[in-house]
C-alpha cells in the first residue's frame, strides 16, 4: 500500500524557537495533503489542506502565520510551527491522497512537546 | 471543526464479542470512511462506503450507511485483542476537507 512517511516522530523544543514536520508520500503523487492535530485522548481536529502548488486552506481558528504550510511538490508538503509555545505542544499528523474523495494515507505523526 | 458524533465513546468487550460503534454526520457526503488508530500512531484506513451504498463488507468489518438519518455504523465480528484501538468515521461537508468524527476507543479483553 500506499506509504506517507512523517519526520520527525517527536520533537523537544525551547518556547520561541521555530519547528519543521515534513510529510512525505513515498511511493505515489498526493493531490492533496492534510494536516491535522491531535490531543490526548481525543479527535483529529483539521488544521489545514494543502495542494500542491497553492497556498494551502487553513480552518477557522488556525494562524496562518503561526502555522506556516508548504506544499512545493506532489510528494513532500511541511508544517513549520513558528515560534513555538507551550500551548502548541500535541500530536501532529499529516496525510495524502491521490484523488478527491478518495481514502487518505497517513503519517506516523509527530509528538511536539514545547518546554 | 469536526463533522460528526460517534458513539460510544468506549466500548470494552471480551474477546469474540462482536462490537458495534456507530457514526452520525450533519451535511450531504460523497462517501463515508473508517479508520482506526493505535495509540500514538497515524490512523490506517479499513473502508469506504458510498453514498449510494447501504453496506459494505471487508473481512470482519461490516459498514452500513444510513443517508436519511446520516448515520453509518462500524460492525467487527469475532473480536480479537489486536482489535484493541480507536476507531474514527470521517466524512468531507465541503469536499476536500476530510474531517473525523470524535471517535470510539475500543478494548478487546483476552
Amino acid at each position: 500500500g500506499a506509504v506517507v512517511s512523517q519526520h520527525p516522530s517527536w520533537v523537544i523544543c525551547k518556547s520561541g524557537t521555530s519547528v519543521k514536520i515534513e510529510c512525505r508520500s513515498l511511493d505515489f503523487q498526493a493531490t492533496t495533503m492534510f494536516w491535522y492535530r491531535q490531543f490526548p485522548k481525543q479527535s483529529l481536529m483539521l488544521m489545514a489542506t494543502s495542494n500542491e502548488g497553492s497556498k494551502a486552506t487553513y480552518e477557522q481558528g488556525v494562524e496562518k502565520d503561526k502555522f506556516l504550510i508548504n506544499h512545493a511538490s506532489l510528494t513532500l508538503s511541511t508544517l513549520t510551527v513558528t515560534s513555538a509555545h507551550p500551548e502548541d505542544s500535541s500530536f501532529y499528523i499529516c496525510s495524502a491522497r491521490v484523488s478527491q474523495y478518495g481514502k487518505l494515507f497517513f503519517g506516523s505523526g509527530t509528538q511536539l512537546s514545547v518546554l | 471543526s469536526q463533522q460528526g458524533e460517534e458513539d460510544p465513546q468506549a466500548l470494552s468487550i471480551q474477546e469474540g464479542e462482536n462490537a458495534t460503534m456507530n457514526c452520525s454526520y450533519k451535511t450531504s457526503i460523497n462517501n463515508l470512511q473508517w479508520y482506526r488508530q493505535n495509540s500514538g500512531r497515524g490512523l490506517v484506513h479499513l473502508i469506504l462506503i458510498r453514498s449510494n451504498e447501504r453496506e459494505k463488507h471487508s473481512g470482519r468489518l461490516r459498514v452500513t450507511l444510513d443517508t436519511s438519518k446520516k448515520s453509518s455504523s462500524l460492525l467487527i465480528t469475532a473480536s480479537r485483542a489486536a482489535d484493541t484501538a480507536s476507531y474514527f468515521c470521517a466524512t468531507e461537508p465541503n469536499n476536500n476537507d476530510m474531517r473525523f468524527g470524535a471517535g470510539t476507543r475500543l478494548t478487546v479483553k483476552p
